[in-house]
């Protein structure tokens, strides 16, 4: 039974490209969220999706967007990077209706590094 | 507001000491739920354990045990005879169903466990 997986393990870009980290979800999840988490602080709640759809969101600008696919897989899009956008990304699966008090299962998360 | 306070930003002890983690949380529900996962230096949050508002009963499970207060709006974790694989960061987390039932967690800053041999 796979667990989370994301991709890339690491990524290097310079201020103002756009990124695009992916995630799959544990199987028999359908709900997908992510999180950012900057060094030596806690994760913070970037945006969830279900059905497709951004189901609840965080406190972060436009710039950061996602998808998710029929398959329950999801992207995260962060546009015009800032310096401040290094951060370990990581992204949580769980089932609709069990999330409150399920735990969510995290992956490795992708280290995204802004020069 | 919801917040998630951890004031200890690191702990060092020798392999088979207790140690207690500290948790203070903050929120204006009365359903929640709150969680510790551990980050192994491999980045991976690993879930530990879980309780909901409603029990305040608290448990041993294998060398961890919890002590869930709400009067102090307090979560503590202790690890009973720490080994050297305990040495990771540990969150603090809060759930609440009014935040639109989504499972979107607040973390706490983290504590750094080092266990020495």
């Amino acid at each position: 039974d796979a667990g989370v997986t994301q991709s890339p393990t690491h990524l290097i870009k310079t201020r103002g490209q756009q990124v695009t980290l992916r995630c799959s979800p544990k199987s028999g999840h359908d709900t997908v969220s992510w999180y950012q988490q900057a060094l030596g602080q806690g994760p913070q709640f970037i945006f969830q999706y279900y059905e497709e759809e951004e189901r609840q969101r965080g406190n972060f600008p436009d710039r950061f967007s996602g998808h998710q696919f029929p398959n329950y897989s999801s992207e995260l899009n962060v546009n015009a990077l800032l310096l401040g956008d290094s951060a370990l990304y990581l992204c949580a699966s769980s089932l609709v209706g069990q999330t409150t008090y399920n735990e969510q299962f995290f992956g490795p998360g992708t280290r995204l590094t802004v020069l | 507001a919801q917040k998630v306070t951890q004031a200890q930003t690191e702990i060092s002890v020798v392999e088979k000491e207790d140690v207690t983690l500290d948790c203070v949380y903050e929120t204006r529900d009365t359903t929640y739920y709150l969680f510790w996962y551990k980050q192994p230096p491999s980045g991976e949050l690993v879930f530990l354990i879980r309780r909901n508002s409603f029990d305040e009963q608290n448990e041993i499970s294998g060398r961890y045990s919890w002590n869930f207060q709400k009067s102090t709006s307090s979560f503590n974790f202790t690890i009973t005879a720490s080994q050297v694989v305990d040495s990771a960061v540990y969150f603090c987390a809060l759930s609440e169903l009014l935040s639109g039932n989504t499972g979107k967690l607040i973390f706490g800053q983290g504590t750094t466990l080092q266990v020495k041999p």
